[in-house]
């Protein structure tokens, strides 16, 4: 069954430290997104990709954070520097949207510590 | 803007005691609304995806339905494997993004 994988699974950094996290999508799928989600909340979007174009980052605190999605297939979220409030679940999510489907795919989420 | 209030924050049950979860929107343009179970410390899982008013879905011992102002989940005969939290989300507009309410978690007790 495919899914998406993302790594790593924990990560625990101390704050002004850089942090990177990692995203494969469902083989196919074009639009790839990043959600943060803060313990007890629901995810709230930080960006989205339809290929290898930013189709909306309103919520990415850009000073900080970074995305980038080179080949239109893997993605990589950066923070620099890390601050004790980022200390979330980041989680990625894929779809077809835009192909015929709307529903999202999430992988199993990085958990990050700040210190 | 875009609000999606689940309630109860919390529901706690016995093995085989049926009941539903709440998920009320208040959006312009709902495209869809969507279902996922999310178990600690993982990702979201999809359950279903309901478009229109009167529209219902089944899957197992889960039932979603679908007004134009909430949609419920309905669990009949729950069991303990069933505890997680279930969160809603609604799409809206033409860029696909969800905008998620804050979960139930649920809890069966055997």
């Amino acid at each position: 069954e495919a899914e998406v994988a993302q790594s790593p699974r924990y990560k625990i950094t101390e704050k002004s430290q850089a942090v990177a996290f990692w995203c494969d999508p469902i083989s196919g799928h074009a639009t790839l997104y990043w959600y943060r989600q803060i313990l007890g909340q629901g995810p709230e979007l930080l960006v989205q990709f339809q290929d290898e174009s930013v189709v909306d980052d309103s919520q990415l605190p850009k000073d900080r954070f970074s995305a980038e999605r080179l080949k239109g297939v893997d993605s990589t979220l950066k923070i620099q520097p890390a601050e004790l409030g980022d200390s979330a679940m980041y989680l990625c999510a894929s779809s077809l949207a835009g192909q015929g489907g709307n529903e999202q795919f999430f992988g199993p989420g990085t958990r990050l510590t700040v210190l | 803007e875009d609000q999606v209030t689940q309630s109860p924050e919390a529901l706690r049950l016995q093995e085989g005691e049926s009941s539903s979860l709440n998920c009320s929107y208040t959006v312009s343009g709902l495209r869809g609304l969507f279902w996922y179970r999310q178990d600690p410390g993982k990702g979201p899982e999809f359950l279903f995806t309901l478009y229109s008013a009167g529209e219902e879905k089944e899957k197992e011992r889960l039932k979603a339905t679908l007004t134009k102002k909430e949609s419920f989940l309905h669990i009949t005969a729950p069991k303990p494997e069933d505890s997680a939290t279930y969160l809603c989300a609604v799409q809206v507009g033409s860029n696909y993004k969800l905008t998620f309410g804050k979960g139930t978690l649920l809890t069966v007790n055997p």
